[in-house]
């Protein structure tokens, strides 16, 4: 079955201590993509990644770091989460070219 | 001005109306658009492409006004199970997805 697996999909934190939330794709999609979801603000990019060894900034990338050492896996990580990074985030992959996104079912991070 | 606009509603509509959407976009070279859903804490998924000719699926149809630079939703006949948050998306020139905030839609018995 094509999909995008995210884990965990649920997770509360303390402030400062490094968390990294794992997403998979096995659908050979070129493109993948982090967002974050909070109320009233829609989805907003955090991080994308073109191709394997190429990733690049969204709208609001700050305490975030990523990685794609291989086309399948684009892990997000928080190196020192703080409360404000509290929210929904889903990974996304597609294809370069046609634009339609599979989505993760999407991690619910707490930081207190 | 945001790139992708949407009435954040909430749209409160009778079973069996039909009730339409509309997204505004300011990025005159978009090459794709999309219609997804999102229920309540869950992840967006593809609802419809939508094409220049315009396209229908069911009771859904889409249609794109690049002149105006608008596209829109139309669901008739509205199930219970419509209710959701309807979101819009347009690829820009490097193919990246531009997304709209959603339109929630509540269906009502």
């Amino acid at each position: 079955e094509a999909q995008v697996t995210q884990n965990p999909r649920y997770l509360i934190t303390v402030t400062g201590k490094k968390l990294t939330v794992t997403c998979s794709q096995n659908m050979n999609h070129e493109y993948m993509s982090w967002y974050r979801q909070d109320p009233g603000l829609g989805l907003r990019q955090i991080y994308y990644s073109m191709n394997v060894e190429v990733t690049d900034k969204g709208d609001v990338p700050e305490g975030y770091k990523v990685s794609r050492k291989e086309k399948r896996n684009f892990p997000l990580i928080l190196e020192s989460p703080s409360p404000n990074q509290t929210s929904l985030y889903f990974c996304a992959s597609s294809l370069l070219t046609e634009g339609e996104a599979f989505f993760g079912q999407g991690t619910r991070l707490t930081v207190v | 001005r945001k790139e992708v606009e949407q009435d954040p509603g909430p749209f409160n509509v009778p079973e069996g109306a039909t009730v339409a959407f509309n997204c505004t976009y300011s990025n005159s070279a978009s090459q794709s658009f999309f219609w997804y859903r999102q229920d309540c804490r869950k992840e967006p998924k593809l609802l419809m492409s939508v094409y220049s000719s315009g396209n229908e699926d069911g009771r859904f149809t889409a249609q794109l006004n690049r002149a105006s630079q608008y596209i829109s939703l139309l669901i008739r006949d509205s199930k219970l199970s419509d209710s959701a948050t309807y979101l819009c998306a347009q690829t820009d020139s490097n193919y990246q997805l531009i997304w709209g905030a959603g339109t929630k839609l509540i269906i009502k018995p």
